[in-house]
């Protein structure tokens, strides 16, 4: 079946731009994760969804930083006013969510931003 | 605080050869520990986790690792390298009770096999 999604692959935008990226969990997976990698921080957790709990988003780095969740599947990870330093590659990942660690997290091959 | 330590950000052997990725790990409270491996321009694929059951965990691919908590490690070996193992490796730490994969990662370490 088809994996986690994310759109654009790629993305370069100037500094002070706003960028909005996509993740197409797989279906049937309600959790739902963004995290970061990055030159200088390396993998970093960013946000959580579970269902239509509310998320988890204490590993946003600045209030540019907002997520959201329709309908319980896509997802858009929104940079306000982007920084150089948030250059990085955003990944999403989905799991079955509700089954602790017993359900892996699928990881989408991410979104690689640049900030010119 | 949770924190993960993988000694060396390269590792170099042969193909055949023993594969050792160390992994070592700093937390307050027992943790669930996991190994990643990420090929270029992918993901990351989850090869083992460690959930405090069975201390010696076996993962995808013919990896396997060892929980030691004396040692605090969480070291990743795999018996005979093979060309197709060349990635990075990932060992990530995670607290037993946040109800959620909210993982702490290491900085990775590359792997290079040569024939």
């Amino acid at each position: 079946g088809a994996g986690v999604s994310q759109s654009p692959s790629n993305k370069v935008t100037e500094k002070g731009k706003d960028v909005e990226l996509r993740c197409d969990p797989i279906s049937g997976h309600t959790a739902l994760y963004w995290y970061r990698q990055s030159l200088g921080q390396g993998l970093e957790f960013l946000i959580y969804f579970q269902g239509n709990s509310a998320p988890d988003k204490s590993g946003l780095p600045s209030d540019r930083f907002s997520a959201e969740r329709t309908g319980g599947s896509v997802s858009t990870l929104t940079i306000q006013r982007t920084q150089q330093e948030d250059s990085a590659v955003y990944l999403c990942a989905s799991t079955k969510g509700g089954q602790g660690y017993n359900s892996p997290l699928h990881f989408g091959n991410g979104t690689r931003l640049t900030v010119t | 605080a949770q924190s993960v330590t993988q000694l060396g950000s390269h590792v170099s052997v042969s193909e055949g050869a023993l594969v050792l990725l160390r992994c070592n790990y700093s937390s307050s409270v027992p943790p669930y520990l996991f190994w990643y491996v990420q090929y270029p321009n992918q993901g990351l694929q989850l090869l083992l986790k460690y959930t405090s059951a069975a201390t010696l965990v076996k993962g995808i691919n013919g990896f396997e690792a060892e929980f030691k908590k004396s040692e605090t490690s969480f070291h990743l070996t795999k018996p005979s390298a093979h060309m197709s193992d060349a990635a990075e490796y990932f060992c990530a730490v995670s607290e037993v009770n946040t109800g959620f994969q909210k993982l702490v990662f290491g900085t990775g370490t590359r792997l290079l096999v040569s024939p």
